[in-house]
């Protein structure tokens, strides 16, 4: 079975950084564009960007530029997603979700999400 | 960027009843619109790709119609594990954007 496994809850103070890791199994890691979609409290969702495991190339929402950083591993399927320079606006459960085929950026696999409280 | 717009942001229905939720894009997407599912607490659930391809799994009466900018997601006989909150997502051209979510609750 295809899952995608996230690391825990992160509570952090206003200017710091987080590092989310998604831990892909039951595939082949570099054949599925990884995203990564957040979902402030009570609020929808918003895509974050991407990055192709199997070149480590990325695409970031302009709004996040400068601030986002996406990484992987492929020897550990795990691809991460670091977050800079914080503020309370950042607080919001972070998904990581797995592309659906090479014809369609649907998500078809998600992580469980992880929760990111900014607070000083 | 491509703007999504959802109606109705929140309905009430009663089990047996025929839901219609709309997505309207802001400019031509073709049939690049996904539909997802969110339950409380939990991560989203995908439903429909590409406007009107059943997600496997997903049990036949939820359907997706449309084209161009005007998309709906139907579901023909709402069930009582369907009260849950519905997104639709573009993914016509990067950044991929979301519609606001409808949340459909019990009458």
């Amino acid at each position: 079975q295809v899952h995608l496994v996230q690391s825990g809850a992160e509570v952090k103070k206003p200017g710091a950084s987080v590092r989310v890791s998604c831990t892909a199994s039951g595939y082949t890691f570099t054949g599925y564009f990884i995203h990564w979609v957040r979902q402030a409290p009570g609020q929808g969702l918003e895509w974050m960007g991407y990055i192709n495991p199997n070149i480590g190339d990325t695409n970031y929402a302009q709004k996040f530029q400068g601030r986002v950083t996406m990484t992987r591993e492929t020897s550990i399927s795990t691809a991460y997603m670091e977050l800079s320079s914080l503020t309370s606006d950042d607080t919001a459960v972070y998904y990581c979700a797995k592309r659906l085929n090479k014809r369609t950026d649907a998500f078809d696999v998600w992580g469980q999400g992880t929760m990111v409280t900014v607070s000083s | 960027d491509i703007q999504m717009t959802q109606s109705p942001s929140s309905l009430s229905a009663s089990v047996g009843d025929r839901v219609t939720i709309t997505c309207r894009a802001s400019q031509d997407i073709i049939n690049k619109l996904n539909w997802y599912q969110q339950k409380p607490g939990k991560a989203p659930d995908l439903l429909i790709y590409t406007a009107s391809s059943l997600q496997s799994g997903v049990p036949p009466r939820f359907s997706g119609s449309g084209s161009g900018t005007d998309f709906t997601l139907t579901i023909s006989s709402l069930q009582l594990e369907d009260f849950a909150s519905y997104y639709c997502q573009q993914t016509y051209n990067v950044p991929l954007t979301f519609g606001g979510g409808t949340k459909v609750q019990i009458k």
